[in-house]
């Protein structure tokens, strides 16, 4: 059974950082690309980043480019988001969402449960 | 503003049919496939059409996708009252280099 766990979410104030984690089970890992996808409260989904299996292919959307860093660890079955310069419109549930491919975006057949990060003073 | 436009909101009665349309340009739809998203609030997302017109297995067959130019849409034959949730549209978009969301549509039943 595909099992994603994520962790890390907590209230963090405007400029600090915080590292989410999501623990992958119940599949070959490093044959899947993995992504994150966040959901400000009320709001809709927005893609974050994704990364392909090999971990060789990372990419960003706009809002959080230059900012936060997704890495992966194959041989942990965990995926990373590392988020600095945090700002009050990054708040919202994070989603870790595992791709059907190796290569980012063919579709996100497998969903964590979310974790919430909260960015306020 | 999302990068694909889908009506916020639709309805029907249980039986009917709903279609929710969601609207791109050259660099997202109009060049890569469309996958389709159910968000039941307070649940995770699940995966509902992919590849403009696939259903995983245990999807049933009263969802169904297309895909023509620019825009996509989903419709729901038979509506039923577990129906009711949040849909999405997304596609990869050449020109951001990353995927987009559609702003969501909820559907009353």
């Amino acid at each position: 059974e595909v099992q994603l766990l994520e962790s890390g979410g907590g209230l963090v104030p405007p400029g600090g950082s915080l590292r989410l984690s999501c623990a992958a089970s119940g599949f070959t890992f490093s044959g899947h690309a993995m992504s994150w996808v966040r959901q400000a409260p009320g709001k809709g989904l927005e893609w974050v980043s994704g990364i392909s299996g090999s971990g060789g292919a990372t990419y960003y959307a706009p809002s959080v480019k230059g900012r936060f860093t997704l890495s992966r660890d194959n041989s942990k079955n965990t995926l990373y988001l590392q988020m600095n310069s945090l700002r009050v419109d990054d708040t919202a549930v994070y989603y870790c969402a595992k791709d059907q491919a190796a290569a980012v975006w063919s579709n996100f057949d497998y969903w964590g449960q979310g974790t919430l990060v909260t960015v306020s003073s | 503003q999302s990068v694909l436009i889908q009506p916020p909101s639709a309805s029907g009665t249980p039986g009917q049919r709903v279609t929710i349309s969601c609207s791109g340009s050259s660099s997202n739809i109009g060049s890569n496939t469309v996958n389709w998203y159910q968000q039941v609030p307070g649940t995770a997302p699940k995966l509902l059409i992919y590849s403009n017109n696939q259903r995983p297995s245990g999807v049933p067959d009263r969802f169904s996708g297309s895909r023509s130019g620019t825009s996509a849409s989903l419709a729901i034959s038979g509506l039923q009252s577990e129906d009711e949730a949040d849909y999405y549209c997304a596609a990869w978009d050449d020109g951001q280099v990353g995927g987009v969301f559609g702003g969501g549509t909820k559907l009353t039943v």
